[in-house]
This record gives structure tokens, C-alpha cells and sequence, in this order.
């Protein structure tokens, strides 16, 4: 079965600083999806990035960027010049690219950040 | 443009008493999930809708839960009678896939209704 593990569940990083966050999954599949979404205190899920598995190339969204190694099944999410409003829950998410498939979500870390 | 619509924001019943959700998705969008996200966790795929069509309802607990979108466009989700464990954030998403292998595209979700079960 598909899994997505988020091992660290507390974060926190100074204003204007670099902040990494960990996701692995696993899966059988070779095609495949993988998402970081951020859920403020509104609780409104907001998707901050996407990579497609087969790409090399990491994603990249303004100041944020993944770091995908698909060998490993890694998929790390890193937000540079954090601000403070990047605090949020920030889950992982996986969906495989077949017919009625489901997102598979990890639990999510809680960024902090410090002014 | 609009984003997803969700009513009411906040619900507070007994248990064994029924409630009601409400979701209004982005115009054009086929495709409407609901989810329920107990603190703590992840959301969790309860149905999801293409049109007014059932893909996927494995997960939904059909002995209390119910869904329907009529007319392909808005969607209510029912729970009859609640439990405890009910207390949770119910989210509704959609997205503008029309069917077949999922390629990637963005959910977009609501607010959610945050429902506590006393």
C-alpha cells in the first residue's frame, strides 16, 4: 500500500531564514504524482507545489522548491526567505497517476515562524 | 474567480442528532471531493463526485454518511445520526478534471465545516 511519512511534526525557523521540510513515500509505481499543501489556520488547503515523477528537474514556485530523489522516495519541500506568513500546517501528499486513485496524505508538520 | 464555497462554518450538535454540510464548487469544475480531516491527520477521501456521478465512496461510512450532488453542480453531505468520532474539519475540493487518468491538476478546496459532536 501507497504511504506518505512526514517525520518531523513541529518546525520553526526565523524570519528571512531557509527552512526544509521532510516527506517520504512508498510506492510500486513508476508514475506518479507528489504535492506540498499548506493549511493556514483558515483551514483552506492551498497547494504550493507539484512535481510530476517523471521529471528529474525539481519543482520550483517562487520561494519555494522541492527537492525530489526519486530513488530514495524523498520528497523534501524547502522555503527560502520564510515569511511570517508561511506559518502553517504543511502536508505531503502522493496520487498515482491511474484511473480512481486516491491522494494519500501524510500528517502534516506544523511550521512555526519566529519574527 | 470564486473559490469553493462551504456552509456553515462552524457546527456544534449531540450526538445521535443529524447534520448537514454544504459545498459549492468552482464554476465548470466536474470533479467534488469530500474529505474528513480529524485533528491531527490528513484528510481522508469520504466521496468523490464526477458530474453528479459516484467515483469513489469506499470510505465512506454509508450506515450514517450520505452525499449527493444533484445536477452535477453543488453537493450536500449528511451524517445521520453523529457520533463522537465524527468530530473533525469536513473540506470540500474540486477540480476541473472531466475523467480518466488523473494528470495532475490542482484541487481546490474550501474552508471547511469544523463539526464538534458533544
Amino acid at each position: 500500500a501507497q504511504t506518505v511519512t512526514q517525520s518531523q511534526p513541529e518546525m520553526s525557523v526565523q524570519e528571512a531564514e531557509t527552512v526544509t521540510l521532510s516527506c517520504t513515500y512508498d510506492t510500486s509505481e513508476s508514475d506518479y504524482y507528489l504535492f506540498w499543501y499548506k493549511q493556514p489556520p483558515s483551514r483552506q488547503m492551498i497547494l504550493v507545489i507539484r512535481q510530476e515523477a517523471y521529471k528529474q528537474q525539481n519543482a520550483t514556485e517562487n520561494r519555494f522548491s522541492v527537492n525530489f530523489q526519486k530513488a530514495a522516495k524523498s520528497f523534501s519541500l524547502k522555503i527560502s526567505d520564510s515569511q511570517l506568513g508561511d506559518a502553517a500546517m504543511y502536508f505531503c501528499a502522493y496520487r498515482a497517476a491511474g484511473n480512481n486513485r486516491k491522494l494519500i496524505w501524510g500528517l502534516g508538520t506544523s511550521l512555526a515562524v519566529n519574527p | 474567480e470564486a473559490g469553493v464555497a462551504q456552509s456553515p462554518r462552524y457546527k456544534i450538535i449531540e450526538k445521535r442528532q443529524s447534520v448537514a454540510f454544504w459545498c459549492n464548487p468552482i464554476s465548470g469544475h466536474a470533479t467534488l471531493y469530500w474529505y474528513q480531516q480529524i485533528l491531527g491527520q490528513g484528510p481522508k477521501l469520504l466521496i468523490q463526485f464526477q458530474n453528479n456521478g459516484v467515483v469513489d465512496d469506499s470510505q465512506l461510512p454509508k450506515d450514517r454518511f450520505s452525499a449527493e450532488r444533484l445536477k452535477g453542480v453543488d453537493s450536500t453531505l449528511k451524517i445521520q445520526p453523529a457520533k463522537l468520532e465524527d468530530s473533525a474539519v469536513y473540506l470540500c475540493a474540486s477540480s476541473s478534471r472531466q475523467g480518466g487518468k488523473f494528470s495532475g491538476e490542482k484541487l481546490f478546496f474550501g474552508s471547511g465545516t469544523q463539526l464538534s459532536v458533544l
